[in-house]
């Protein structure tokens, strides 16, 4: 079965530092990759997603992330957090098999954004 | 444009009551999904509607909870009876169409069961 493992349930940084969020996945099949925020109270956003092509994938609000098929790994980053950015943030693995279609959320990583 | 919307966004039952939560999706988006999330973790689908027909509701605990998307637009989700366990976040999300497509989630709404 598809599973998205997010090591760091919590991570704190200050603010203008540089951000790395970790997100490993187990698919047999090419994956399609996900990354959404969710701020408290708020639904979650896409911040960007991977089907294929450029491994390098550039998203909303200033975040990329890089599709490592040798470590199956998503991770995402931004050059510079601002104090907006603080939220919790979940990758996910699109499923596409045996006529189930779904997302498989790893269990987030809360961003906590020191001034 | 509008965004998915939920109702009500914050729900206080005593247990074996019912409760239901409504859903209305974007304009167009013919797939609505139905996410359980709880406190610490990511969602976890429940159910998936392609328009009225409920393709993927192999998650849902069919005892007790059930789940319906009349003219395959708004869709409610119920739970009867409510348990301790049921203490949660339910997610609504709509899609164009397939899992390729960009999910849209709602804010969701929160269940207290006592």
């Amino acid at each position: 079965a598809q599973s998205v493992t997010q090591p760091d349930i919590h991570i704190t940084v200050s603010e203008g530092a540089s951000l790395e969020l970790r997100c490993n996945y187990s698919y047999g099949a090419t994956p399609y990759l996900f990354w959404y925020v969710q701020s408290p109270g708020q639904g979650l956003q896409l911040l960007l997603k991977y089907f294929s092509g450029d491994t390098l994938v550039q998203g909303i609000k200033g975040f990329e992330a890089e599709f490592k098929r040798s470590q199956s790994s998503f991770n995402l980053r931004k050059p510079s957090v601002h104090w907006s950015d603080a939220a919790e943030y979940f990758c996910a693995v699109g499923q596409s098999q045996g006529g189930s279609e779904k997302l498989v959320f790893g269990k987030g990583t809360k961003l906590t954004v020191n001034p | 444009e509008a965004g998915v919307v939920q109702s009500p966004r914050y729900k206080i039952i005593e247990k074996k009551q019912p409760v239901a939560f409504w859903c209305n999706p974007i304009s167009g988006h013919n797939t609505l999904y139905w996410y359980l999330q709880n406190l610490g973790q990511g969602p976890e689908l429940l159910i998936r509607y392609e328009n009225e027909e409920a393709v993927d509701d192999s998650q849902l605990p069919k005892d007790r909870f059930s789940a319906e998307r009349l003219k395959g637009v708004d869709s409610t989700l119920k739970i009867q009876p409510a348990e301790l366990g049921d203490s949660a976040v339910y997610l609504c999300a709509s899609s164009l169409s397939t899992v390729t497509d960009t999910q849209y989630f709602g804010p969701g709404t929160r269940l207290t069961v006592l």
